[in-house]
């Protein structure tokens, strides 16, 4: 099991570009999440998918697109590039057990726009 | 507004037990007290979750108290490979906006 693989692992851009964040889960996991961490701070949930066909809002939307394309698979699009979405970015998934979410995480993208 | 605080920061020696405080005294009586780690810039790592009762597992014990408005997670035996940013999540079993705060940093020393 690789768990929760997240692609690319680097990426530069230039101010306005756009690209997608890959992320797929093998643990046939429900639900879906991408987070963004900045130096220094703990993670901010972007948008998260509670169950394949389905996609919600987090804490900080603004600028980004999710697509839930099956089971498995999870991107996140940047449309158009700024500077301030220079960060980290997380997938997770997990499993509602009915006694607690357990959430799983990827290894992580490093952003930088310029 | 944070459902969680803790300090900032805290020093182990290792080999010895690492206890590391979390207060949430607006924990609602359906929500979980969730413990995850960061080492370093990977990703967050799942360590212990309990509700009302004391839990344990191969990583950690999560201490609750009785009232839930405070716990306590404690790695018994501190290893260097334990330094890493700690951090304490409430939520309900269907919350999927779980917050990370800034956690608390533990550095485990020689």
């Amino acid at each position: 099991n690789a768990g929760v693989t997240q692609t690319p692992k680097f990426q530069v851009l230039k101010t306005g570009q756009s690209m997608t964040l890959q992320c797929a889960q093998d643990m046939n996991h429900n639900s879906m999440y991408w987070y963004r961490q900045d130096p220094g701070m703990g993670l901010r949930l972007i948008y998260y998918s509670a169950s394949e066909g389905t996609t919600d809002k987090g804490e900080v939307p603004n600028g980004y697109n999710v697509s839930r394309l099956n089971k498995r698979e999870f991107s996140l699009r940047l449309e158009s590039a700024a500077p301030s979405q220079t960060s980290v970015y997380f997938c997770a998934s997990s499993a509602t057990t009915g006694s607690g979410e357990k959430l799983f995480f990827g290894s992580g993208t490093q952003l930088s726009v310029l | 507004d944070a459902k969680t605080t803790q300090p900032p920061s805290m020093d182990c020696a290792e080999g010895r037990a690492a206890n590391l405080p979390c207060n949430h005294s607006t924990i609602s009586g359906n929500e979980y007290v969730y413990w995850y780690r960061q080492i370093h810039s990977q990703g967050p790592q799942y360590i212990i979750h309990g509700l009302k009762n004391n839990e344990t597992n191969e990583m950690a014990s999560l201490i609750i108290t009785e009232d839930r408005k405070s716990s306590t997670l404690i790695l018994p035996h501190a290893t260097l490979r334990d330094t890493a940013v700690y951090y304490c999540i409430v939520g309900s079993s269907n919350d999927y906006k779980l917050s990370f705060g800034a956690g608390t940093t533990v550095t485990v020393r020689a």
